[in-house]
């Protein structure tokens, strides 16, 4: 059964600080891995999605990377500002319909 | 451009009574689903559905029911709510097809209270 965990839970960092964010699976037969965001009381909005070929994608100050065998994958952030407050979810679609969810790490960018 | 829309946003129910949530998509998307947020414990798949007329359950299907009734939209139902049902639901959707990324993209929510 695959399980998402992502460590750690919350992260408080200043302002222009760049930081990881981490996501670890149990099964590596994923079919795509996806990055969200979410602000409080808000819907998930799409941040970054690696195909299970794809090592890693890019998108502004945001680079994700996957390595499948290790079940990992790694959301890094540059220069991170107060805006970027918020939870970051990491889902694994297997290879069936059904995608799996980590519990998410709620990020604080202090000013 | 309204991608996943959900209604209503905000429900209180007492326990036993009934109501449906509807998720619509403009984006001609083949895949829904109904996922369910709890504190602490992610998100976790309710039903989905693969196609116009047909379901599967996911995960925690117990105490919901869905149709698809329309390619577009995908409904939600509670026919005897439960406290243990007091959450926020969010409708998903996804792209098949021969550029098929399985990018998944989400409604705002619906927070249902069962008192």
């Amino acid at each position: 059964k695959q399980e998402v965990t992502q460590i750690p839970a919350a992260l408080s960092v200043p302002e222009g600080e760049n930081l990881v964010l981490n996501c670890s699976f149990t099964d590596s037969a994923i079919y795509n891995l996806q990055w969200f965001r979410q602000d409080p009381g808000k819907g998930l909005t799409s941040l970054l999605l690696i195909q299970s070929s794809q090592r890693e994608q890019t998108s502004g100050r945001l680079n994700a990377s996957l390595d499948k065998s290790s079940g990992r994958s790694t959301l890094y952030i540059a220069a991170s500002q107060p805006g970027d407050s918020a939870t970051y979810l990491c889902a694994v679609r297997t290879g069936g319909f059904k995608t799996i969810f980590g519990a998410g790490t709620r990020l604080f960018v202090k000013a | 451009n309204a991608g996943v829309t959900q209604t209503p946003k905000f429900r209180v129910l007492k326990t036993g009574q009934s109501m449906t949530l509807l998720c619509a998509q403009d984006m001609n998307h083949e895949y829904m689903y109904w996922y369910r947020q709890d504190p602490g414990m992610g998100l976790r798949l309710i039903h989905y559905s693969v196609g116009e007329g047909t379901t599967a359950k996911g995960e925690v299907p117990d105490g919901y029911n869905v149709s698809r009734l329309k390619k577009q939209n995908f409904l939600l139902g509670l026919e005897s709510a439960a406290p243990s049902q007091t959450s926020v639901y969010f409708c998903a959707s996804s792209y098949t097809g021969t550029l098929n990324t399985g990018e998944l993209f989400f409604g705002e929510g619906s927070r249902l209270t069962v008192l």
